[in-house]
């Protein structure tokens, strides 16, 4: 079974600023991949990023990063440059490679950015 | 590409009645699945289904079912409708062992 948990239910950050959101996972495949959803108030889920766990280098979209650490099975997100539309709720999530495309969600950070 | 689409994107039923709701994923992805999204539980895995068939089920009662067309296209019932069904259902499209692109979600309200 897998689990995902993302222990900050809120953050913000300053326009302009950089900000670090966490999760942590579990799961018992040796092969797996990660990702990053952003769910604005229209309630569009949107990938930000995604991480393939053999892949020992870490994902990168623009102003986007991860911070993979495999052994401690922690997944974090950095944004840079803080954006007023990058206000959301930000989602981890995981997802094996045996057979099913399945996803298991985080609770979900809020992020609010100030102007 | 066109992305994926859901209708309707707003229902409101009562309770005891039951609602369809459609999917149409990307083109070319052969794979959909089906997520509900509350506050209190978050959002859960209701099932997922590949080449019509259904390859995985979440732990959610029979009342919630599911099927996928010849092209690609899915809808899932809700019967008997509680009104701890009120949710934003969210589908999701996907290529094998490839992201998941997510549509625009129905909202579902049960009075």
């Amino acid at each position: 079974a897998q689990t995902v948990t993302q222990s900050q239910p809120e953050m913000s950050v300053q326009e302009a600023e950089t900000v670090t959101l966490s999760c942590t996972y579990d799961t018992s495949e040796s092969d797996y991949y990660l990702f990053w959803y952003k769910q604005p108030p229209s309630r569009q889920m949107i990938l930000v990023i995604r991480q393939e766990a053999y892949k020992q280098q870490n994902a990168t979209e623009n102003r986007f990063s991860v911070n993979f650490q495999k052994a401690a099975k922690s997944f974090s997100l950095k944004i840079s440059d803080s954006q007023l539309g990058d206000a959301a709720m930000y989602f981890c999530a995981s997802k094996g490679q045996g057979g099913s495309e399945k996803l298991v969600f985080g609770k979900g950070t809020k992020l609010t950015v100030n102007p | 590409k066109a992305g994926v689409t859901q209708t309707p994107r707003y229902l409101i039923k009562t309770r005891g009645q039951q609602v369809t709701l459609s999917c149409s994923p990307i083109s070319g992805h052969r794979s959909v699945s089906w997520y509900q999204q509350t506050p209190g539980q978050g959002l859960q895995f209701l099932f997922e289904y590949f080449s019509e068939t259904q390859r995985n089920k979440g732990n959610f009662p029979g009342r919630f079912s599911g099927r996928q067309f010849s092209n690609s296209r899915s809808e899932m019932n809700v019967s008997t409708l509680e009104l701890g069904d009120s949710a934003l259902y969210l589908c999701a499209s996907s290529s094998l062992l490839d992201t998941q692109y997510f549509g625009p979600g129905t909202r579902l309200t049960v009075l």
